[in-house]
């Protein structure tokens, strides 16, 4: 079965700093992940996938995330933070049995100081 | 294009009462999921629809809990004799169901408020 784990459940940095939210999966098959934003009180919305063609994903927002096969990771980062990336973050890996539905880390809430 | 739309937003109700929420997906989306989101935590999958049938239903909690779909429309999730541990956000998502299209587009979530 597949499992997401995200660590840290608060990530704070200052406005202009690097970004670098932690996912490290558990997959028996290659895995395809995702990571998703969630403003407050609003559905939950793509910043990018992958989807085992590049391994260095680019999404919105600036946001970029590099498949690790070795390290079983992928780890979303911004080079500078904005006040408006405050939100929660979900990565997710998708299974390939059945429902193909989505398994979610905890999530990491982002605060940026400014 | 419209995007998944859920309803109500809100809802609080009293423990005991039933309720039901509605998801409305994108227009040609052949797979719709329900999740819930209890405070401060990742999303529980609950149900898997595919057109009207519903293959996979292993995150429904109790029996408590049961949902339907019309054809590649509308869905609705009953939870029956509420609780307060019903308390969450339930979110709706949907996908074309196409192979190459992996995501999964959300709805803004209905908050239920169990007293």
């Amino acid at each position: 079965a597949q499992s997401v784990t995200q660590l840290g459940s608060h990530v704070s940095v200052s406005e202009g700093a690097l970004v670098l939210l932690r996912c490290n999966y558990s997959s028996s098959v290659p895995p395809y992940l995702f990571w998703y934003v969630q403003y407050p009180n609003q559905g939950l919305q793509l910043l990018l996938k992958y989807t085992s063609a590049a391994t260095l994903v680019k999404g919105i927002n600036g946001f970029e995330a590099e498949f690790k096969k070795s390290e079983t990771s992928f780890h979303l980062t911004k080079p500078s933070a904005h006040m408006s990336d405050a939100a929660e973050y979900f990565c997710a890996v998708r299974t390939f049995q059945g429902a193909q539905k989505l398994v979610f880390g905890q999530g990491t809430r982002l605060t940026i100081n400014p | 294009g419209a995007g998944v739309s859920q309803s109500p937003s809100n809802k609080v109700t009293e423990k005991g009462k039933d309720v039901e929420l509605r998801c409305d997906p994108i227009s040609g989306h052949t797979a719709l999921y329900w999740y819930r989101q209890r405070l401060g935590q990742g999303l529980e999958f609950l149900i898997y629809f595919q057109g009207n049938s519903a293959p996979d239903k292993s995150g429904l909690p109790s029996d408590r809990f049961s949902a339907e779909r019309t054809g590649e429309s509308v869905s609705t999730l009953t939870i029956q004799r509420t609780q307060q541990e019903d308390s969450a956000v339930y979110l709706c998502a949907s996908s074309p169901g196409l192979a190459g299209v992996y995501e999964q587009f959300f709805g803004p979530g209905t908050r239920l408020t169990v007293l």
